[in-house]
């Protein structure tokens, strides 16, 4: 079965802090794997995809494949970043979305 | 470039009635795939177009769900008649390629609240 599970609906950090969004995957075979941002009152947008292995806005993602993970990080939050965040994996020819997780950078 | 559009932006009807979602891709993008948010849980997958053809509707949630995609361009996906656990928001998206070998470009989505 393909999922992704994101396990925190919520995520609240202060400003210049470290982040990371988990995000676990179940699929057979090699997995494409991505992270979208949907800001407030914006469409849902592509941030990164692990093939490739780029930072974009300070963020970066590594897949894991022995722990089935592929969590975003971010060494110090900015509070721009607050967003809802989508893992997902494409299976086949459309995407398999986790439920989001809402990240809250505080000053 | 205009991305993709969705019409309308909100919509509220009442159970047993028929709402009608449009979604006008960006021009040239072959694939079209419509998907669904319900409240606090995952955006799934409905359906994807390859032009005028529907790919894949394994998504669909069942025959009250009917998509179209006269001509290739727009495309129209209408509940009838609409139940409580319909409510949601929809999204559109469009590639030049299926998802995943070209980035998929998301609409605004359109939340539908059936009363």
């Amino acid at each position: 079965a393909q999922r992704v599970t994101q396990p925190e609906k919520l995520l609240s950090v202060f400003k210049g802090a470290p982040v990371e969004l988990k995000c676990n995957y179940s699929y057979s075979g090699s997995p494409e794997l991505f992270w979208y941002v949907q800001y407030s009152r914006q469409r849902l947008q592509l941030l990164l995809r692990h093939i490739s292995r780029e930072s974009i806005k300070g963020f970066t993602a590594d897949l894991n494949k022995g722990e089935t993970s592929f969590h975003l990080k971010k060494p110090f939050a900015q509070e721009e970043d607050s967003a809802m965040y989508y893992c997902a994996l494409r299976g086949g020819n459309k995407l398999v979305f986790g439920a989001g997780t809402i990240l809250r950078v505080k000053s | 470039e205009a991305g993709v559009t969705q019409f309308p932006s909100h919509s509220v009807i009442e159970k047993g009635q028929t709402v009608t979602l449009r979604c006008d891709p960006i021009s040239g993008h072959d694939n079209l795939y419509w998907y669904r948010r319900v409240m606090g849980k995952e955006i799934k997958f409905l359906l994807h177009f390859v032009k005028e053809s529907k790919q894949d509707e394994s998504g669909m949630p069942n025959n009250r769900f009917l998509a179209e995609r006269t001509g290739g361009t727009y495309s129209t996906l209408k509940v009838q008649p609409a139940e409580l656990e319909d409510s949601g928001v929809y999204f559109c998206a469009s590639s030049q390629d299926p998802a995943g070998k070209a980035e998929a470009f998301f609409g605004q989505g359109t939340r539908l609240t059936v009363v």
